[in-house]
């Protein structure tokens, strides 16, 4: 297997654009994480899915950042419109029914926001 | 809900052993995981316990989990310059969403 794949590696955009992070998890996997990374904040979870359904969506900033999950193959967070403050490292991760819960992560997204 | 805190930094010599830290809150978690990130990649499982374990082994790597302290650490032998890296402390508490502390960044001098 490929691993979690995410598109694209690296993304810079001006202010008030729209972004969309593509994911596609590893085959199989039941659930579907997208995470934030930034120096000031760390990792923060923004949302997950269990079998192509939001769960928790509590982490996510707010009204401009939203995710779906058409299938189980595919999720995208969207940004709409992006700030400066957006820059930071995306990363998708997938778990499965492994009984130690454990997340494969994606290489990430790079986000810059000028 | 459930909090996990790390030391942000620690700097070892290359052959010395390093020791990180971590203590959370929630004792719920039937795991305890062990992450680590290396530049420019995504966090990548390195070692878990169960909850009902004291200490796991795997070969240079030595988990030590106390339930009553809630205290999690884990050691690396004769630390290598390829360990340096961020390593997260994480648990599952309540079986549901993963909660990852801040990061240890580790920096290992030749």
């Amino acid at each position: 297997d490929a691993g979690v794949i995410q598109s694209p590696r690296h993304e810079v955009t001006e202010m008030g654009q729209e972004v969309t992070l593509r994911c596609k998890p590893i085959s199989g996997h039941n659930s579907l994480f997208w995470y934030r990374q930034t120096m000031m904040r760390g990792l923060e979870l923004l949302i997950y899915f269990n079998n192509n359904v939001p769960i928790d969506d509590s982490g996510m900033p707010e009204d401009r950042f939203s995710a779906k999950m058409p299938n189980a193959s595919f999720s995208t967070l969207k940004i709409q419109p992006s700030e400066p403050r957006d820059s930071a490292v995306y990363f998708c991760a997938s778990s499965g029914l492994a009984p130690y819960n454990e997340q494969f992560f994606g290489p990430g997204t790079r986000l810059t926001v000028l | 809900g459930e909090d996990v805190e790390q030391s942000l930094f620690l700097s070892v010599r290359e052959g010395d052993s390093s020791v990180i830290n971590c203590t959370y809150t929630d004792s719920s978690s039937t795991y305890l995981y062990w992450y680590k990130q290396e530049p420019g990649a995504g966090l990548q499982l390195l070692t878990y316990i169960f909850s009902n374990m004291d200490m796991k082994q795997d070969q240079r790597l030595t988990v030590l989990l106390n339930k009553k302290d809630k205290h999690l650490s884990l050691r690396i032998a004769d630390t290598q310059t390829g360990d340096s890296a961020i390593y997260f402390c994480a648990g599952v508490p309540g079986g549901f969403k993963t909660i990852f502390g801040a990061g240890t960044r580790l920096f290992v001098k030749a």
